[in-house]
């Protein structure tokens, strides 16, 4: 089975502070992507990763960067958190043999609670 | 006009029952359909993946899905109160590459 692991499930950041959030995940996966939950809105994407070193940018990528150093391992980054960044993230990965955009399914970790006071 | 609409309940039923959820679009590009289920502060988990029209079965659960009426459905036969948990449509269209879009999610809870 697929694993993603997302390093924490519940954060409590303050405003300003530089937020990092870990991802890691087992399948070998190229493709890796970051994702908020917000009632109502369902599913955004930030940002997403393609390849070592590689990323575009999703619909909501404004005041978040990310890292991807090694293929398993995809960093999301709230430079300075602001309270409306509070929110449910999710990392997913998937197969991404036709390129940046893949036609096949996203598998998901079980997400970071974040609040900014 | 949101690309992919889905009822956001909650739907409630009596355990045994069977369950339809749907999702309708827009962009008649989509051809990859997904289901995924997720449970209270989890994330999503994939349950279907189709392509194209037709049926695909997977024990109790049937993804359905109609390009001519852009709607797709998912259908749980004897349900369970395991089975309560919020279902996100997803589908994805080529457009220079293939890029997926999620519904925003229906809450079903099954009544023992």
């Amino acid at each position: 089975d697929v694993k993603v692991t997302q390093s924490s499930r519940y954060l409590v950041k303050r405003t300003g502070e530089k937020v990092f959030l870990e991802c890691v995940q087992d399948m070998d996966h190229e493709n890796m992507f970051w994702y908020r939950q917000d009632p109502g809105l369902g599913l955004r994407l930030i940002y997403f990763s393609y390849d070592v070193k590689m990323k575009e940018k999703g619909d909501i990528p404004e005041g978040y960067s990310v890292s991807r150093e090694k293929k398993e391992r995809f960093s999301l980054i709230l430079e300075s958190a602001s309270t409306n960044q509070t929110s449910m993230y999710l990392c997913a990965s998937g197969e991404g043999q036709t390129g940046p955009y893949s036609n096949q399914p996203q598998h998901f970790g079980d997400g970071t609670r974040l609040s900014i006071l | 006009q949101k690309e992919v609409e889905q009822d956001p309940g909650p739907l409630s039923v009596p355990e045994g029952a069977i369950v339809s959820l749907n999702c309708t679009y827009s962009n008649s590009a989509f051809q990859y359909f997904m289901w995924y289920r997720q449970y209270s502060r989890k994330g999503p988990e994939l349950l279907m993946y189709t392509y194209s029209s037709g049926n695909k079965e997977d024990g109790r659960f049937t993804a359905q899905v109609d390009k001519s009426s852009k709607y797709i459905s998912l259908f749980i036969r004897d349900s369970q109160p395991s089975d309560s948990a919020t279902y996100l449509c997803a589908m994805s269209a080529y457009t220079g590459g293939f890029k997926t879009i999620f519904g925003a999610g229906t809450r079903l809870f099954v009544k023992a």
